[in-house]
């Protein structure tokens, strides 16, 4: 099956740095990817839908400048935090689909803000 | 907020035992629901799908339920083993819209030896 690949699985940073999470789609095009968050015993909370060469449409309540998303191929998606702080710590989750195939999710992201 | 949700937060079964999960969603223009696995730390895994022009659907050891008339989604487990012990969540979009997955709250399966 088609497999998505998230990069890294875990990350420690200090509160005001930056981090960057990949999503790549190792063997197909992903003409749309998705990131989520989780956080603990919560469900996945959609937090933006990304096209590739287009900006990303963020969900309500999301803040744009603080989770840069970056679509630049058909196989990678990054998600920045931008100066994270402790609230930010999460599970970050991403999923990509060709067009309205079957959505695949990587393995996702456990960040954790000190 | 979430357009499939109402649920059991936690199920605890013996081995050997069926387990039936529940799921009921909002938005009646939804013609694509899924159920994923989730183990600790890990991303969703696929189970099943069905599409809202069946009303039932088997995989191995899995059996999937919709009920459109009153917006209910349910999963069955057959002969649960420990481990299908994780966290199930279903989720539904409207296929052809090629929008993202919306999923609800989850249920917590232990199963016990």
């Amino acid at each position: 099956g088609a497999v998505v690949s998230q990069h890294p699985s875990r990350v420690i940073c200090k509160s005001g740095t930056s981090v960057k999470i990949e999503c790549r789609s190792l063997d197909f095009q992903a003409t749309t990817m998705f990131w989520y968050r989780q956080f603990p015993k919560q469900s996945l909370m959609l937090m933006a839908t990304s096209n590739e060469g287009s900006k990303a449409t963020y969900e309500q309540g999301v803040e744009k400048d603080k989770f840069l998303i970056n679509h630049a191929s058909l196989t990678l998606s990054t998600l920045t935090v931008t100066s994270a702080h402790p609230e930010d710590s999460s599970f970050y989750i991403c999923s990509a689909r060709s067009g309205v195939m079957l959505t695949f999710f990587g393995q996702g992201t456990r960040l954790t803000v000190v | 907020g979430e357009s499939v949700g109402l649920h059991l937060p936690t199920l605890s079964v013996q081995e050997g035992d069926n387990s039936i999960i529940n799921c009921a969603y909002s938005n009646s223009a939804s013609d694509y629901f899924i159920w994923y696995k989730q183990e600790s730390g890990k991303g969703p895994q696929f189970i099943i799908d069905i599409r809202s022009n069946m009303d039932k659907r088997q995989g191995q050891r899995v059996t999937v339920l919709l009920n459109k008339t009153v917006k209910h989604l349910s999963l069955q487990i057959a002969a649960t083993q420990p481990g299908d012990s994780a966290v199930y969540f279903c989720a539904e979009n409207i296929e052809q819209a090629g929008t993202a997955l919306i999923f609800g709250k989850g249920t917590t399966l232990s199963v016990s030896s």
